[in-house]
Order: C-alpha cells, then sequence, then structure tokens
C-alpha cells in the first residue's frame, strides 16, 4: 500500500474485555511506532519497534498493554483487561529507520478509535 | 507540566489572513523540532523538520523558525485557505534513556477558517 493503514478503524468493547489493534507500515520501514491520542491531547509515545525487537516501551502505561512485531513489518497492539480510561485514538507510524537522522519522518495511519463501554 | 507548551489553545481566523502559532519547549536534549497538521479523523502529517542549527524552514505557505537558545519556535501561515482548519502540533524529538530518541508532542492548536 502507499501509506500507514490501520485496523480497525472503530472499535467498540466492553471493560474488561481483550482486544488486538493491527498496524501495516509502509513497505520497507524498519521503525515503527505506537501513540495513544486522547481528545483534545496531543499523541503520547508507547512502544517503538525497530525491526522485530521493541527499541522502547517506555510509553507503555501499565502490563495491560503489550505489542508485536514478529517478523518485523505488521505490528499488533494488544491491550488486556481494558479500562474505560483506554478509550482513545491509538496511532501508527513508520519510518525508513529510527533517529537520529534528524530528517528521519514518521508517516502516520488514521488511527483505530478505541471506544471502552 | 507538559515539556512542549503550544498557544493559542485555539483560533479562529478569516480566509487569506496570516496567522502565527507559537510552540515553546523545556525538553532537552533536543534533537529535531517537527510541525504536524492534523486534520479530523485522521493521522498527522509533517509540515517541516528543523535541527537545533536552523532557524527558519519553509513549505510553501508554511513556514517554520526556531531559536533553540530560548526554546522557542512558530509556525507562521500566509494567505490562510479554509483547507488550513486543522490542529498544528509541535513535536520535539528527545534522547530517551534506551539512545534512542522518542518524539514529545504539544496537545496542539486547533485552527479554524472561516470564508
Amino acid at each position: 500500500g502507499a501509506g500507514v493503514s490501520q485496523t480497525p478503524s472503530n472499535k467498540v468493547t466492553e471493560k474488561g474485555k481483550y482486544v488486538e489493534l493491527r498496524c501495516d507500515p509502509i513497505s520497507g520501514h524498519t521503525a515503527l511506532y505506537w501513540y495513544r491520542q486522547s481528545l483534545g491531547q496531543g499523541p503520547e509515545f508507547l512502544i517503538y519497534f525497530q525491526g522485530t525487537g521493541a527499541a522502547d516501551d517506555s510509553g507503555l502505561p501499565n502490563d495491560r498493554f503489550f505489542a508485536v512485531r514478529p517478523e518485523g513489518s505488521v505490528s499488533t497492539l494488544k491491550i488486556q483487561r481494558t479500562e474505560r480510561g483506554d478509550s482513545a485514538v491509538y496511532l501508527c507510524a513508520s519510518s525508513l529507520s529510527p533517529e537520529p537522522d534528524p530528517y528521519n519522518e514518521q508517516f502516520f495511519g488514521p488511527g483505530t478509535r478505541l471506544t471502552v463501554l | 507540566k507538559n515539556q512542549v507548551e503550544q498557544s493559542p489553545q485555539s483560533l479562529i481566523i478569516l480566509e487569506g489572513k496570516n496567522c502565527t502559532l507559537q510552540c515553546n519547549y523545556t525538553v532537552s536534549p533536543f534533537s529535531n523540532l517537527r510541525w504536524y497538521k492534523q486534520d479530523t479523523g485522521r493521522g498527522p502529517v509533517s509540515l517541516t523538520i528543523m535541527t537545533f542549527s536552523e532557524n527558519t524552514k519553509s513549505n510553501g505557505r508554511y513556514t517554520a523558525t526556531l531559536d533553540a537558545d530560548t526554546k522557542q519556535s512558530s509556525l507562521h501561515i500566509t494567505a490562510s485557505q479554509l483547507s488550513d482548519s486543522a490542529s498544528y502540533i509541535c513535536v520535539v524529538s528527545v534522547l530517551a534513556s534506551g539512545g534512542s530518541y522518542i518524539p514529545t508532542f504539544g496537545r496542539g492548536t486547533s485552527l479554524i477558517v472561516h470564508p
């Protein structure tokens, strides 16, 4: 595809359920980022992958959140025992290579809107 | 306190007018500063990228400035168009403990352009 795609575009779930959010990065991009954006706020960093490994997961809020990228392409963000406070738009971005190239640009997907009832 | 502060929070202008959005940051060490445009329901799209050694960068009607000494940046939009209505987000990349550069996002300025 031409850009970063995310599925589903919308997800409604009940408190306590498990959800998976998928991100398809731009082909050939080695770096992949997950962000969470609450209403009226800027995106908040969650985790980033370089290839298959999580290079920095310092933004994950707690151990209910987990992400994988087993083949270095598609990534899945997994949320266990969802809470109402998890409701947000989850954005994925990919870049050709990670920083510190200062001109390295991240390309964002449209996001998945998660609503926990 | 957010390490990237933007002002104003929202702004309404008439089509054809110019406007300037502000970004102040406290994060360090500084790698680069980006301005993004985010349309409602879409992911952010990069407008400009600047390193600490750059003072200004233009992209069409968008001009970003950076003063790394005072840790301030601005985004100037010239001859605004209705399609400029969006949220404009300032992003500063910082060096994280793991040696990677992680972006810190401001909350954005919501710009509405009226005909």
